[in-house]
């Protein structure tokens, strides 16, 4: 079983919305990663934060938001979504300096 | 050209075969090698890493050719458990933190 959870698992929302997507994980970990996966293409790195410092950005667009409260929580904020944005979006934990990570059961978003 | 390419497959084998797969990488300083398992509509599990001396876990044996930037994996005896999405993935930075995904190989083991 996973030691990192995300909430919500599946979420359908409109373009003019605003959620956020949680990640918690219970590893004691100190790094935490946002991943696209849509269909028919690879994993897409969004996000990465280190120590709670936010390492790489990755183009993403500026309707995704990351916040890092702790070592332990993540979020992704999302707002004015589109179409396109519809995908699985992961998150994954680490050890700084480590390449292993472990990946949450992800969340499946909907944009209509 | 992708940073890490797969044949995306599906590779249909009947069970007790003997499969290999292929991934090549585009970066020449890249450091670490992992193979991952993403099964249908979960998240992706960390299967082994792969060192430059090549390395076996079980019946799982995975190969790194650095001269020619191609990494291989070999599944003996297949199981029917062993059906799944194979993912290869390689470092993108050396402070251990961002990795590349590959598209990943599908596998599909028939009784």
């Amino acid at each position: 079983e996973t030691g990192v959870t995300q909430t919500p698992r599946h979420l359908v929302m409109g373009m003019t919305n605003k959620k956020s997507l949680k990640c918690e994980q219970h590893l004691g970990h100190n790094a935490m990663y946002w991943y696209k996966q849509s269909a028919k293409k690879p994993l897409e790195l969004m996000f990465v934060y280190s120590l709670e410092e936010r390492v790489e950005n990755n183009s993403v667009p500026s309707r995704f938001s990351p916040e890092c409260p702790n070592s332990s929580h993540l979020f992704l904020h999302l707002h004015t979504l589109q179409p396109e944005d519809s995908a699985l979006y992961l998150c994954a934990s680490g050890l700084a300096g480590s390449y292993e990570q472990y990946f949450g059961p992800g969340t499946r978003l909907t944009v209509t | 050209r992708k940073e890490v390419e797969q044949d995306p497959g599906p590779f249909n084998v009947p069970e007790g075969a003997t499969v290999a797969f292929n991934c090549t990488y585009s970066n020449s300083a890249s450091q670490s090698f992992f193979w991952y398992r993403q099964d249908c509509r979960k998240e992706p599990k960390l299967l082994m890493s792969v060192y430059s001396s090549g390395n076996e876990d079980g019946r799982f044996t995975a190969q790194l050719n650095r001269a020619s930037q191609y990494i291989s994996l070999l599944i003996r005896d297949s199981k029917l458990s062993d059906s799944a999405t194979y993912l290869c993935v390689v470092n993108r930075d050396n402070a251990g933190n961002m990795l590349t995904f590959g598209g990943g190989t599908r596998l599909m083991v028939k009784p």
